[in-house]
């Protein structure tokens, strides 16, 4: 079974810097799908940046990129000049290509923008 | 457009009681999720529907737990009879279900505490 670890229940970063989140994963898939949502407090969560596994460049959006190495199955998220709106939880997740469509979120790690 | 919407977003009640949770998709969404999330933990997979069949319900505790997707629009989850280790998040999503990379939008989730 597929499995997603974030190893950084918390972190903090200054605001204006760079932070990253660590994410690995285990499969025997080839095929598949890795996403980072981000869960603000008490609002809805919603979807960060995607990576197809079949696509060696790394996926960014705006002031978020991630580090897809798929030898070693890690999807870490770099977020650059962090903002306070920054500040949420952010999961880690895992989908099959080729089954069905449910998605395997990681315990996620909360991150803090220092002011 | 209007997200998700979930009603009630808070919800008290002793155990052994029935609780019923609401969820109105996003306008035009075929596929229907429910999710769990349990305090410091990612959400996990309960049921999901395209249109208004159950398509994987295969983590839903159907001893106490139901729910329905009438003209595939709507849902409701209950649970009957609630216990302590039922007190979570609830997570309605939606998603167009145009195929695996299909963005899932997830509503504000209903907090329910058993007491």
């Amino acid at each position: 079974a597929q499995t997603v670890t974030q190893s950084q229940p918390e972190m903090s970063v200054q605001e204006a810097e760079t932070v990253t989140l660590s994410c690995t994963y285990d499969t025997s898939e080839s095929d598949y799908y890795l996403f980072w949502y981000k869960q603000p407090p008490s609002r809805q969560m919603i979807l960060v940046i995607r990576q197809e596994a079949y696509k060696q460049q790394n996926a960014t959006e705006n002031r978020f990129s991630v580090n897809f190495q798929k030898a070693a199955k890690s999807f870490s998220l770099k977020i650059s000049d962090s903002q306070l709106g920054d500040a949420a939880m952010y999961f880690c997740a895992y989908r099959s290509a080729h089954r069905d469509d449910k998605i395997i979120f990681g315990k996620g790690t909360r991150l803090h923008i220092l002011p | 457009e209007a997200g998700v919407v979930q009603s009630p977003r808070y919800k008290i009640i002793e155990k052994k009681q029935p609780v019923a949770f609401w969820c109105n998709p996003i306008s035009g969404h075929n596929t229907l999720y429910w999710y769990l999330q349990n305090l410091g933990q990612g959400p996990e997979l309960l049921i999901r529907y395209e249109n208004e069949e159950a398509v994987d319900d295969s983590q839903l505790p159907k001893d106490r737990f139901s729910a329905e997707r009438l003209k595939g629009v709507d849902s409701t989850l209950k649970i009957q009879p609630a216990e302590l280790g039922d007190s979570a998040v609830y997570l309605c999503a939606s998603s167009l279900r145009r195929g695996p990379l299909d963005t899932q939008y997830f509503g504000p989730g209903t907090r329910l505490t058993v007491l």
